[in-house]
């Protein structure tokens, strides 16, 4: 089945040190995007890409950057993760940027930072 | 402002009742509107969507209608199961052309037998 893969389920790291998430996606849809979910919260849009074109919302802290080397890639890195990153990390997918385009959602990656 | 605003939970309610969460938003158009479920411990599922006035998204036996007069979008269900217990939210599509969601606070639904 065509699907959205996050890889790890669950990150531990060290507040400080660096980490990077990953996605995957078999559905060969051009936009990609990362989410951060803390605990009792609505996930909140870090950024997206359109194919190659990286969208970052305004409010996302510097300390968050992503990369999308191919289609079916992209990754999520946190350059020095503090106590307040731990959070779930949620990957999605749509085929287009079409306001009625659903979006397409991994499991998420679980962050905790010691 | 808050785009989405969802009625707060947690809603608790005994197998075979009858389901009602509340959804309204704001904008200045006509947006896409999506329901999305979350189960314990997984991403977010897409329930449901409408993306034009008085359509109805239905999927499951749950049913939502794209309601334009009240900005509404509430979502029902006549008999709920165990199996929907869940975190339910709301969310509409951005309408700048990115498609990005905004999404409401969500809703924990616990449902006992």
């Amino acid at each position: 089945d065509a699907m959205v893969i996050q890889n790890p389920r669950y990150q531990v790291t060290q507040f400080g040190k660096p980490v990077t998430l990953s996605c995957s996606q078999t559905l060969n849809h051009n936009v990609m995007y990362w989410y951060q979910q803390k605990s009792s919260q609505a996930p909140k849009l870090l950024f997206h890409y359109y194919d190659k074109d990286f969208n970052n919302e305004a409010d996302t802290p510097d300390n968050f950057q992503s990369r999308r080397p191919n289609t079916s890639f992209c990754f999520l890195d946190i350059r020095s993760p503090g106590l307040g990153d731990a959070a779930m990390y949620l990957c999605a997918t749509s085929r287009d940027r079409e306001s009625n385009q659903p979006q397409h959602f991994g499991d998420g990656t679980r962050l905790s930072i010691l | 402002g808050d785009s989405v605003t969802q009625m707060e939970g947690p809603v608790t309610l005994s197998e075979e009742a009858f389901l009602t969460i509340n959804c309204t938003y704001t904008a200045t158009g006509y947006p896409s509107l999506f329901w999305y479920v979350q189960y314990p411990g997984e991403g977010l599922q897409l329930l449901l969507k409408a993306t034009k006035a008085d359509d109805k998204g239905s999927n499951k036996g749950f049913e939502a209608t794209y309601r334009k007069e009240t900005t509404s979008f509430h979502l029902e269900k006549g008999s709920v199961q165990v199996s929907d217990s869940a975190v339910y939210f709301c969310a509409r599509s951005d309408q700048t052309g990115a498609n990005n969601l905004f999404f409401g606070t969500g809703t924990r639904l616990t449902v006992i037998p």
